[in-house]
């Protein structure tokens, strides 16, 4: 059974076009969040949703723009994209009570974004 | 602004030598040090330190946290091609609810 699961695992577009990426969590968590890793393998945090409410967003482009219809899903949607959004997206799923994080952040296994 | 460094940034070894990686950090609001393994996915879960001086342990891995000096070191001893990948190491940040990441270690274990 898939524990965090995202849609498309690829996903190849022309700059300037706006795309969407899925992720659901089948945990029971209420904290969800996405990551964007550059080519140097780094893990930069984007956004983070508890219960459906946006508590992390870290200078991101208003471009990106997270929505979570329940708090099993939350999707990213990407406008106008650029060059400097080819990457690969993580989302991630977690525990938290009264804003503490109970346990260790599980994610999916990454949409790999290519921007041409 | 919250930072984790980890060092070495690329290590190659041959199988059935012990490896150290290394962790430090600078953050505001300290909780807790997790380190993760990602091969070609998504990074997977191997250790969460919250106490100083406890060492974690699993099979051949180890790890360790100063929460004076402000770093984690994870060993892994007699290294298998199967150890190869990218070790992150993250910081959770007390009250944000977020990871800070280091920029990961890369280990390639050579048969």
């Amino acid at each position: 059974d898939t524990a965090v699961s995202q849609t498309p695992k690829y996903l190849v577009t022309q700059m300037g076009n706006d795309k969407s990426i899925k992720c659901e969590q089948n945990l029971g968590h209420d904290t969800m969040y996405w990551y964007k890793q550059d080519s140097k393998k780094f893990l930069k945090i984007m956004f983070s949703y508890n219960n459906k409410e946006l508590i992390i967003n870290e200078t991101v482009p208003n471009r990106f723009s997270p929505k979570s219809p329940d708090k099993a899903h939350l999707n990213l949607h990407i406008n106008s994209l650029e060059l400097g959004d080819s990457a690969v997206y993580f989302c991630a799923s977690s525990q938290a009570l009264a804003g503490v994080i109970l346990d260790t952040q599980y994610f999916g296994p990454g949409t790999r974004l290519t921007v041409l | 602004e919250d930072k984790v460094v980890q060092s070495p940034l690329s290590l190659v070894v041959h199988e059935g030598d012990t490896v150290t990686l290394n962790c430090s950090y600078e953050v505001t609001n300290f909780r807790s040090l997790l380190w993760y393994k990602q091969e070609k996915k998504a990074p997977t879960f191997l250790f969460m330190l919250t106490s100083s001086g406890i060492e974690k342990k699993s099979g051949r891995l180890s790890s360790i946290l100063d929460k004076k000096e402000l770093f984690s070191i994870l060993n892994i001893t007699a290294t298998q091609t199967g150890d190869s990948a990218i070790y992150l190491c993250a910081v959770l940040i007390q009250g944000a609810q977020k990871l800070v990441f280091g920029q990961g270690t890369r280990l390639t274990i050579n048969p």
